[in-house]
């Protein structure tokens, strides 16, 4: 099963403005990673994060690392419809001796946009 | 370039039905991955392949379930039996050098009736 816990489930906000998104999880995670999904298509990645307290930003996406290593945020500022979709966080782990390393992902944000 | 290909987009069949999904992986990616999503348990990482190895199929479901790489261009995932369990979207991914910037295709949509 996940161990990640993104948080909220889902968020109707007007256009215009701005968004915020966490996940958390009871163990570290090395890696944190954004990915947006849109109907019929598969999760394409918005930001890729790799250092704790990390802040990274892609056009109006902010995403950070938390400093503790077991949540990390996104921000979206200023709304738009296109904005639309499943938010996914993804991170590497958890730590755990004799396992493969591999991305585990959150159950996922859906926002909708209202004009 | 193309990004990750699935193939078929959609897949209905009976259950006990033999069911093979394909992915064309990114040219120069050496990572490939196979996911699940369902709306319950979202998605979840059955199998991943480096350089055509498969490195951890803890995912795979049962026996049913059995993925192969056998070049650096083309994996398949076979369901034998299908069951209505199984329905759900799959996804391929892919990526270069490590396993966190994956690539995904448009995935399949599976459905066993």
């Amino acid at each position: 099963g996940q161990q990640l816990n993104q948080s909220p489930q889902s968020m109707f906000i007007q256009e215009g403005e701005d968004v915020s998104m966490n996940c958390t999880s009871s163990s570290i995670f090395n890696t944190w990673l954004w990915y947006k999904q849109e109907p019929g298509e598969g999760p394409v990645l918005l930001i890729a994060l790799y250092k704790a307290g990390e802040l990274t930003s892609n056009g109006r996406l902010t995403a950070q690392f938390g400093i503790t290593r077991k949540d990390s945020f996104l921000n979206i500022s200023a709304s738009i419809p296109s904005d639309v979709g499943i938010y996914f966080c993804a991170g590497e782990g958890p730590i755990s001796s004799g396992s493969a390393r591999q991305l585990t992902f959150g159950s996922g944000t859906q926002l909708t946009v209202l004009p | 370039d193309a990004g990750v290909i699935q193939s078929p987009r959609h897949e209905v069949t009976e259950m006990g039905q033999e069911v093979t999904l394909r992915c064309k992986p990114i040219s120069g990616h050496d990572y490939l991955f196979w996911y699940r999503q369902t709306m319950m348990r979202g998605l979840e990482l059955l199998i991943y392949f480096n350089n055509n190895v498969p490195i951890d199929d803890s995912g795979m479901p049962e026996d049913r379930f059995s993925a192969k790489m056998p070049n650096a261009s083309f994996s398949t995932l076979k369901i034998q039996p299908s069951e209505p369990r199984d329905s759900a979207v799959y996804f391929c991914a892919s990526s270069f050098g490590t396993i966190y910037e994956q690539y995904f295709g448009p995935g399949t949509r599976l459905t066993v009736t």
